[in-house]
């Protein structure tokens, strides 16, 4: 398996913003760089993705870095809504889709 | 709501015993992902399947079997179930296999074994 490797927690203070990062040295270069979080007592949800180039959504930000062995998610203005664990994986299509343990973010009010 | 449907949402029983776990993917989504998550772990990817055919296959233990009906609804079935599978079964769809496709999950089935 392609392996990501994330800090295990991060402290952040509400509305301040939060960058997550994410080292996937061995990836490949069909690897898809994913991020999801799963909030309390919930299942996981779609953070964003991408491939080579930045990308933004609503939700956040993904940078990816030049050589593409490491990424870092940016929550802008994080809310005590965002305190959930993140998950960075690499996909690649019909593989073992596996999630590690993730970040636990806290986002102090 | 995800649009990823999983039934039933609790379930107690015994040991040894044989349980079924449902899902239904999101509209138009033809892959379907099974997950496991036991207390403060992570998510264990068991098994995935396309389109009726599986495709990836984890560490599902051998009591363990799924499969992917022509509607596409999956089922996860879980025999001779002992205390340490007690966990968090996820369900999750995607349009595909493919590195870019997303992957949307249900809300999960919390499986108690006494």
């Amino acid at each position: 398996d392609a392996k990501t490797t994330q800090p295990n927690s991060m402290e952040s203070n509400e509305e301040e913003p939060v960058h997550l990062p994410c080292n996937h040295s061995t990836i490949s270069g069909t690897d898809y760089i994913h991020w999801y979080r799963q909030l309390p007592s919930q299942g996981p949800e779609y953070v964003i993705h991408g491939l080579t180039s930045n990308v933004n959504n609503r939700m956040a930000s993904l940078a990816i870095a030049e050589d593409r062995k490491s990424s870092t998610l940016i929550l802008h203005r994080a809310t005590l809504r965002d305190a959930a664990v993140y998950y960075c994986i690499l996909r690649r299509g019909d593989y073992k889709l596996s999630f590690g343990a993730g970040t636990t973010v806290t986002v102090r009010a | 709501d995800s649009g990823v449907t999983q039934t039933p949402k609790h379930l107690i029983t015994a040991t040894g015993q044989r349980v079924t776990l449902r899902c239904s993917p999101r509209s138009g989504d033809l892959s379907v992902y099974w997950y496991q998550q036991s207390l403060d772990q992570g998510l264990q990817f068991l098994i995935q399947y396309y389109n009726g055919e599986e495709r990836a296959k984890g560490n599902i233990l051998e009591r363990f079997s799924a499969q992917q009906f022509p509607d596409l609804h999956s089922e996860l079935n879980l025999s001779s179930l002992e205390l340490g599978d007690s966990a968090l079964y996820f369900c999750a769809s995607s349009e595909g296999g493919a590195g870019a496709n997303v992957l949307t999950f249900g809300a999960g089935s919390r499986l108690t074994v006494l």
